[in-house]
């Protein structure tokens, strides 16, 4: 069936260090769409991707869309303390959209 | 303007015991999840209700049963509670018709099964 998997599974970094998650998935996406949720709380999404090739970016995030669209990426410039949490990201499948296992984000004040 | 309320936040079950989690969305949304989370796992879709009087199995579905009661509500039902369904479980919402088909989550319910 339809996988999507994320790389790193973890990550720590220095405050004001830069972070990237990778997404890729065993199919073609139509779509793909990038959630954060912060320790004990619930996931909040942050973006869709449609096109191929796409790059958008809110702040200091930039999140990409492959051109074959079977992969995604999420960069954090400048990390701060507030960035500190599990980022998913989540394409539409057999059972309406499929969440990668997440990258957990911790930043080292 | 709730969104998506879930109840309750916390519950402890002795296995064998069976209880129903409540959701109900204010969005005027027609697709509801319920998703469950476990440590390292992400989340994994248990059913789903496309729309008001239908619901679908999602991936993990065995153990659990769900009821559209109308267009507001989504329940999640554990007839007979395991250990293995210890976990965080996530109701969400989806409108039709959205440019985005952005999920809204609730704020979860965590299950422990002992």
């Amino acid at each position: 069936g339809q996988q999507v998997m994320q790389i790193p599974q973890y990550q720590h970094v220095q405050e004001g260090e830069d972070f990237t998650t990778y997404c890729n998935s065993s199919t073609t996406l139509s779509n793909i769409q990038w959630y954060k949720q912060r320790p004990g709380g619930h996931p909040v999404f942050l973006i869709q991707l449609v096109k191929s090739g796409e790059v958008k970016k809110q702040k200091r995030l930039t999140f990409q869309f492959g051109e074959a669209k079977k992969n995604s990426s999420l960069h954090i410039t400048a990390t701060q303390t507030t960035d500190v949490g599990t980022y998913f990201c989540a394409g539409p499948g057999t059972y309406k959209y499929i969440f990668g296992t997440g990258t957990r984000l911790k930043v080292l004040a | 303007n709730a969104g998506v309320t879930q109840t309750p936040k916390f519950q402890v079950l002795k296995t064998g015991q069976s209880m129903t989690l409540q959701c109900a969305q204010d969005m005027n949304h027609n697709s509801m999840y319920w998703y469950r989370q476990d440590p390292g796992m992400g989340l994994r879709l248990i059913y789903y209700s496309a729309s008001e009087g239908t619901t679908d199995k999602g991936e993990v579905p065995n153990g659990y049963n769900v009821s559209r009661l109308n267009k507001r509500e989504f329940s999640l039902r554990l007839e007979s509670a395991a250990p293995s369904q210890t976990s965080v479980y996530f109701c969400a919402s989806m409108g039709s018709g959205t440019n985005t088909g952005e999920l809204f989550f609730g704020e979860g319910s965590r299950l422990t099964v002992l």
